[in-house]
Formats: structure tokens, C-alpha cells, sequence
């Protein structure tokens, strides 16, 4: 099975800030890497697929980025409503596997 | 635009069944790998099952597999997710998502398994 591993786990930012999200691969996985945001008690909303294509209706300030083992969800100019968790997923393989999650929070 | 509605949770308990339903809108359904995915109270995100679009292939977690059994009906633009076996560590909001990218998601069905 293909590990995800997020990094960090929790990150605390101000509005306006710049923050990045890492998530490593196990093995390659090509480009078959998403990213889900979290509100609490909502369900996941996809952001991203194949590691950079937004999602319709995803704002320009996320972006993603990365190939093969590692890759990377960047907000740029961080927004109050952006406080959540997020998720990484990759699916080139079964069984598919998500990364444990970040949470960020607005100073 | 796509929509997803599950339906079917509730509360069992131990080695008691459940069947899941998601029914589909707005898009092509047979065309497209449908997913389940679960989140235990306050835990990430678990992948529990995919069926494909037209030949039906199915893929399970280990953690359900022989247990859960995946299926749909491309006539009614929905797909079910027959659970027997349930304990305790089956607890969990159930999503039902479009494809392995989980592009579209359901509302979740609340699913607790307590005696």
C-alpha cells in the first residue's frame, strides 16, 4: 500500500500569509495526487486533481504543485474562511490512501 | 451540476447489517468509478471501496473487505454499499464520492454501530 504522509499536522498563519502544505508518497504516484478542505461538520470539498488542476469554483489562491514522491498545496494570501483541514489523496494505485491531514488555523 | 445523496445510516449494533444507497444527478453515470469513503469520529479521511464504471470491477479496504459488498444499478444512477458483519470501528460518517479523484461529494450518512 502507498503511505501519504502530510506535513505539518497544524499550522497557525495570519491572514495574508503565505502557507504550504507537503504531502510525500511512499512510491511514485505520476501526477494522481488531490487535495480536499475540511470545514468542521461538512463534508470534504475537492480543491484540486492531478496534483495542480483546480477544481470549478476554487478560488486562484490555492495552487498545487509536485510529481512523483512529493508534492505540495500552497494558499497564497491566506483568508479567514480558509481555516480548515486539509487532506491529500493519491489514486494511481488501490488501495487509495490519503495523507493524515492538516489543520490550519488563523492567528 | 453533480449531486450526490446517501441514505440508509443509522444506528445498529454489533454484527448487525446496514445497506447504504447514493443516488447520482447530473452527470453520466455509467460512466464514472464511484467511491465510498468514511471519517471516524474526529479522524481523517479512510477509503473503503471504488466500483468501476462500466465492467464493474470492484476494489475494497482491507479493513471491510469480505464484509462490505459494493454494487450499483446504472438504471437508477445509484450505487450501494451492503454492510454485515458491523463493529464498533465501523462508526464513522459515510461519503459517497464521484470517481478515484472523489471530484463530487455526497452529504454523508451517519453510521453507528453500538450495543
Amino acid at each position: 500500500d502507498i503511505q501519504m504522509t502530510q506535513s505539518p499536522s497544524s499550522l497557525s498563519a495570519s491572514v495574508g500569509d503565505r502557507v504550504t502544505i507537503t504531502c510525500r508518497a511512499s512510491q511514485d504516484i505520476s501526477h494522481y495526487l488531490a487535495w480536499f478542505q475540511q470545514r468542521p461538520g461538512k463534508a470534504p470539498k475537492p480543491l484540486i486533481f492531478k496534483t495542480s488542476n483546480l477544481f470549478s469554483g476554487v478560488p486562484s489562491t490555492f495552487s498545487g504543485g509536485g510529481s512523483g514522491t512529493e508534492f505540495t498545496l500552497t494558499i497564497s494570501g491566506l483568508q479567514p474562511e480558509d481555516s480548515a483541514t486539509y487532506y491529500c489523496q493519491q489514486y494511481d494505485s488501490y488501495p487509495l490512501t490519503f495523507g493524515g491531514g492538516t489543520k490550519v488555523e488563523i492567528k | 451540476e453533480m449531486q450526490l445523496s446517501e441514505s440508509g445510516g443509522g444506528l445498529v449494533q454489533p454484527g448487525g447489517s446496514l445497506r447504504l444507497s447514493c443516488v447520482a444527478a447530473g452527470l453520466n453515470f455509467n460512466t464514472y468509478a464511484m467511491t465510498w469513503v468514511r471519517q471516524a469520529p474526529g479522524k481523517g479521511l479512510e477509503w473503503v471501496s471504488s466500483i468501476s464504471g462500466r465492467n464493474g470491477a470492484i476494489f475494497y479496504a482491507d479493513s471491510v473487505e469480505g464484509r462490505f459488498t459494493v454494487s450499483r444499478d446504472n438504471s437508477k444512477n445509484t450505487v450501494y454499499m451492503q454492510m454485515n458483519g458491523l463493529r464498533v470501528d465501523d462508526t464513522a460518517i459515510y461519503y459517497c464520492t464521484v470517481g478515484s479523484d472523489s471530484s463530487v461529494w455526497g452529504q454523508g450518512a451517519q453510521v453507528t454501530v453500538s450495543s
